[in-house]
C-alpha cells in the first residue's frame, strides 16, 4: 500500500490485559512516530524512531508503554496492564527523514473496559 | 512547554459561507503546520508556514502567519460539505521531529 498502515483498526480489551498495536510505515521512510489522541483532543507525541533506534521516548505516559522497531521498518506499541485512561486513538506517522512531512496512518482506536 | 490554543472549538455553518479559525501559541512558532482530520482517519497535512507575515493559498483555503510568529489563521471561502473535519495546528517547537498539536476546531458544513 502507499500509505501508513495500522492494525488492528479497533481493539477492545479488559482492564489489566496487555495489548499490541502495529504500524507499517511507508516503504523507505526512516523516521517513525507514535502519537496518542484522546477524545476531543489533538494528538500528543509519544515516541520517535530513526531506523531501529528509539531516539525519544519522553512522551510515553508510564513504564507500561513500550515501543520497538527492531528491523527499522514495522513498529509495535505495547501497553501492559491496560487502564481505562489508556482508551484513545493511537496514531502512527512516518517521514522520509525528520523533520517533515509526517504521513499519518488512520490509527487504532483502543477501548479499555 | 509550548501551548497551542485553537478557536473556536466548534463551528457549524451552511454550505457557501466563509469562515476563519485561529491558532495562537504561548511561544514563537518554529514551523507551523495545519492539518485536517476526518472522522476515523489520521491527520492530513495542508500547509507548512515558517516566515512571519507569510500568506499561503490552497484553492479556497488561505493561511496566514502573524508577523510575530505567535498566531496563525485559516480562512475558508465558500465552504463545501467536503470541508467538514477537525482542523489542527501543530508546531515543531524547535525540535526537528516532535510536533505539538492544538486541540483543534471541529468544523461542520451543512448542505
Amino acid at each position: 500500500g502507499a500509505g501508513v498502515s495500522q492494525s488492528p483498526r479497533y481493539k477492545v480489551a479488559k482492564r489489566g490485559q496487555d495489548v499490541a498495536l502495529r504500524c507499517d510505515p511507508i516503504s523507505g521512510h526512516v523516521s517513525l512516530f507514535w502519537y496518542q489522541q484522546a477524545l476531543g483532543q489533538g494528538p500528543e507525541f509519544l515516541t520517535y524512531f530513526q531506523n531501529e533506534a528509539q531516539l525519544d521516548k519522553s512522551g510515553l505516559p508510564s513504564d507500561r508503554f513500550f515501543a520497538e522497531r527492531p528491523e527499522g521498518s514495522v513498529s509495535t506499541l505495547k501497553i501492559q496492564r491496560t487502564q481505562q485512561e489508556d482508551s484513545a486513538v493511537y496514531l502512527c506517522a512516518s517521514s522520509p527523514l525528520a523533520p517533515w512531512p509526517q504521513h499519518f496512518g488512520d490509527g487504532t482506536r483502543l477501548s479499555i473496559l | 512547554t509550548q501551548l497551542l490554543e485553537q478557536s473556536p472549538q466548534f463551528l457549524s455553518i451552511q454550505e457557501g459561507e466563509n469562515l476563519t479559525v485561529y491558532c495562537n501559541s504561548s511561544s514563537v512558532f518554529s514551523s507551523l503546520q495545519w492539518y485536517r482530520q476526518e472522522p476515523g482517519e489520521g491527520p492530513v497535512l495542508l500547509v507548512t508556514v515558517v516566515t512571519g507575515g507569510e500568506v499561503k493559498k490552497l484553492k479556497r483555503l488561505t493561511f496566514q502567519f502573524g508577523d510575530a510568529r505567535k498566531d496563525s489563521s485559516l480562512h475558508i471561502t465558500a465552504a463545501q460539505t467536503g470541508d467538514t473535519g477537525l482542523y489542527l495546528c501543530a508546531d515543531s517547537g524547535g525540535s526537528n521531529y516532535k510536533l505539538t498539536f492544538g486541540k483543534g476546531t471541529l468544523l461542520t458544513v451543512n448542505p
